[in-house]
């Protein structure tokens, strides 16, 4: 068992439709960040959030970092076709671990 | 460009042999660390690097091992690849705590 759990795994979705990604962790968490890959090619930053009820917001992506510091949610409003794509939390724990989530594979249908 | 580098980009490997995977990097990051993606999924830790000098385990160090003779290389060895360790590895690294990790473009090691 991984230590950031993601839900869903998977989600394939019509064009214009909103989602939203979990991600769940029994442990607490200075930080979590969010990454996007693309297959073929390493994860890339999308945010940093760092305080607890934190609610940063990129364009039609808006990330919340819970007040436990144990858990986050991406939600994507109006997603597009270039919004497919794997995302994946990550976060760092004690000793500069730097742990990602089990991954969220999102297909947008056009 | 600075970045990431990591060679080689693919392999083919008999169970049994043993190989070195490397990874260098240009921007003189502290911390260095080492995953693998099985299936397309999430990336999972095998074993990590705060400094020069120093090398931790993560979630999966069983049968890799790493060393960090210098802040800019960071090889991850398999002693005798088994087929379980089939997967992409990507190396990272990062500045400091909550600052963005870099990567590498992976290396898809077969076992066979």
């Amino acid at each position: 068992t991984q230590l950031l759990e993601q839900s869903p795994q998977f989600l394939s979705i019509q064009e214009g439709e909103n989602l939203t990604v979990y991600c769940n962790s029994s442990s607490v968490f200075s930080s979590l960040q969010w990454y996007r890959q693309e297959p073929g090619e390493g994860p890339v930053l999308l945010v940093t959030v760092v305080t607890g009820g934190e609610v940063k917001k990129l364009k039609r992506l808006t990330f919340q970092f819970g007040d436990a510091r144990k858990d986050s949610s991406l939600h994507i409003t109006a997603a597009q076709p270039g919004d497919t794509g794997l995302y994946l939390c990550a976060g760092p724990l004690t000793g500069n671990q730097f742990y990602f989530g089990t991954g969220t594979s999102l297909t947008v249908i056009p | 460009t600075a970045g990431i580098t990591q060679a080689p980009t693919s392999q083919i490997l008999a169970a049994g042999r043993s190989m070195t995977l490397r990874c260098t990097q240009d921007m003189r990051h502290n911390a260095m660390y080492w995953y693998r993606q099985d299936l397309g999924l999430g990336l999972r830790l095998i074993h990590y690097s705060n400094t020069a000098g120093t090398t931790g385990k993560g979630e999966v160090p069983d049968g890799y091992s790493v060393s960090r003779a210098n802040t800019d290389d960071f090889p991850l060895t398999l002693a005798s690849a088994v087929p379980s360790q089939t997967s992409v590895y990507f190396c990272a690294s990062r500045r400091t705590e909550n600052t963005e990790a870099f990567f590498g473009q992976g290396t898809r090691l077969t076992v066979v």
